[in-house]
């Protein structure tokens, strides 16, 4: 049983610069959800992806946006970076939109400078 | 809204000392609660749970009981160890929507000296 994945795992990027960063869930886990983590802060809920479709969202603009492709793996793309975007992002993925345990990746660390 | 409230660190303490990190929460419906821990450079490991009021979850020595009157849910362990050291992350699962999404507290870091 693979775990859940993130790539890459550290990205610098110029404000004003277009990001995606990616996510394998694990096997047999059909919801993925993505958080933001600042630096000494808990993480922040972005958006969750079950089967394809956006299933919930948290307190982001639009310019953070995402996809869940059929083998379920996803993608977290923001648009026109701005510095507080720098943070951890962290994928998680469970089955039945959240309602069994959530397994996170390692993260993505991105820097906006 | 749903909010988690963790007690501030650091903390640090001697191997072999009691723990107790806070936690208390706002929800408007009947929220799972968990702590999580995040060892340095890796993401977030589920450590406990408890979905229901007077609950306790309990792992690697660690225990904490869902306190709905106090609304609740305190970390313990009766004797620390090295390897202990990490952030710990209190949250709630509410049913919001159709997503049930995690709400995080704002972690606190934990320190074990030898």
């Amino acid at each position: 049983e693979t775990g859940v994945t993130q790539s890459p795992t550290h990205l610098i990027k110029t404000r004003g610069q277009q990001v995606t960063l990616r996510c394998s869930s694990q096997s047999g886990h059909n919801t993925v959800s993505w958080y933001q983590q600042a630096l000494g802060q808990g993480p922040q809920f972005i958006f969750q992806y079950y089967r394809e479709e956006e299933n919930g969202r948290g307190n982001f603009p639009p310019r953070f946006s995402g996809l869940q492709f059929p083998n379920y793996s996803s993608e977290l793309n923001v648009n026109a970076l701005e510095l507080d975007d720098s943070a951890l992002y962290l994928c998680a993925s469970s089955c039945d939109r959240g309602n069994t345990e959530a397994f996170f990746g390692q993260g993505t660390r991105l820097t906006v400078v | 809204g749903d909010s988690v409230t963790q007690m501030e660190g650091p903390v640090t303490l001697s191997e072999e000392a009691f723990l107790t990190i806070n936690c208390t929460y706002t929800a408007t419906g009947y929220p799972s609660l968990f702590w999580y821990v995040q060892y340095p450079g890796e993401g977030l490991q589920l450590l406990l749970k408890a979905t229901k009021a007077d609950d306790k979850g309990s792992n690697k020595g660690f225990e904490a009981t869902y306190r709905k009157e106090t609304t609740s849910f305190h970390l313990e362990k009766g004797s620390v160890q090295v390897s202990d050291s990490a952030v710990y992350f209190c949250a709630l699962s509410d049913l919001g929507g159709s997503a049930r999404q995690l709400t995080f507290g704002s972690g606190t870091q934990l320190t074990v000296l030898p």
